[in-house]
């Protein structure tokens, strides 16, 4: 398995302002993923990290308003830019493959404990 | 393409009763299910998945699902629930066809509230 750690936990901010979520993998992983969720709700799906590659963004999600990076095989941050209050949300970060498989290996997407952010 | 249904909202149960959530699932190919659980302000946590084999599979904390190809089905069930399961099911999956998406598709989730 793999221990997935976000920072911060939650926070706080006004609108206009970006916020960038940083995501900490305990082990190498070939796949990081980038998620929104709100409370009680499914997951969304906004990008999918990939290490030393742009990554790739599903319908409705810009690299402007949500630039991703992806320096190496345990990290990845999200920013969340020009926040509005349309953007509070949960955002979680999941892992999933680990490094040197193939991306259709069965391995299961862990998650980290998510972001709670609130714009006001 | 892939897809995933969690056609109960929420599933009321009695501490110490069965406990079943339904999942059903459409793939063009061989599928790779997945349950996850999440608590009150935690992230999603792995409870278990099929793959391949044995049609009953054992997780985490006594829950098991049964893999069903005929009824394109992956019910999640605990023979004896407890108050602290309550939580938000997650039912996922992927599909193992050539050219499938190596991401998995989540269904909406099923709160599961077990009453003392």
């Amino acid at each position: 398995s793999a221990v997935i750690s976000q920072k911060p936990s939650r926070d706080i901010c006004q609108r206009g302002t970006s916020l960038t979520i940083q995501c900490q993998v305990d082990s190498q992983v070939t796949m990081m993923f980038w998620y929104r969720q709100q409370p009680g709700q499914s997951l969304t799906l906004i990008a999918t990290a990939n290490q030393g590659s742009e990554a790739t963004y599903e319908s409705g999600f810009v690299i402007d308003k949500f630039p991703i990076s992806r320096p190496n095989l345990t990290f990845s941050t999200l920013t969340v830019s020009n926040m509005s209050p349309e953007d509070s949300s949960i955002y979680l970060c999941s892992a999933g493959g680990s490094s040197g498989r193939g991306i259709r290996s069965p391995d299961t997407q862990y998650f980290g404990p998510g972001t709670r952010l609130t714009v006001l | 393409a892939q897809s995933v249904a969690q056609p109960e909202d929420q599933v009321n149960v009695a501490e110490g009763n069965p406990l079943t959530v339904k999942c059903t699932y459409s793939v063009s190919g061989n599928p790779y299910l997945f349950w996850y659980v999440q608590y009150p302000n935690r992230g999603l946590q792995f409870l278990l998945k099929y793959i391949t084999g044995d049609n009953l599979v054992k997780g985490s904390y006594g829950f098991e699902a049964e893999f069903n190809k005929s009824q394109t089905s992956f019910h999640l069930k605990k023979p004896s629930a407890l108050v602290s399961d309550s939580a938000l099911y997650f039912c996922a999956v992927r599909d193992h066809a050539s050219g499938g998406s190596y991401i998995p598709t989540f269904g909406r989730g099923t709160s599961l509230i077990v009453h003392p």
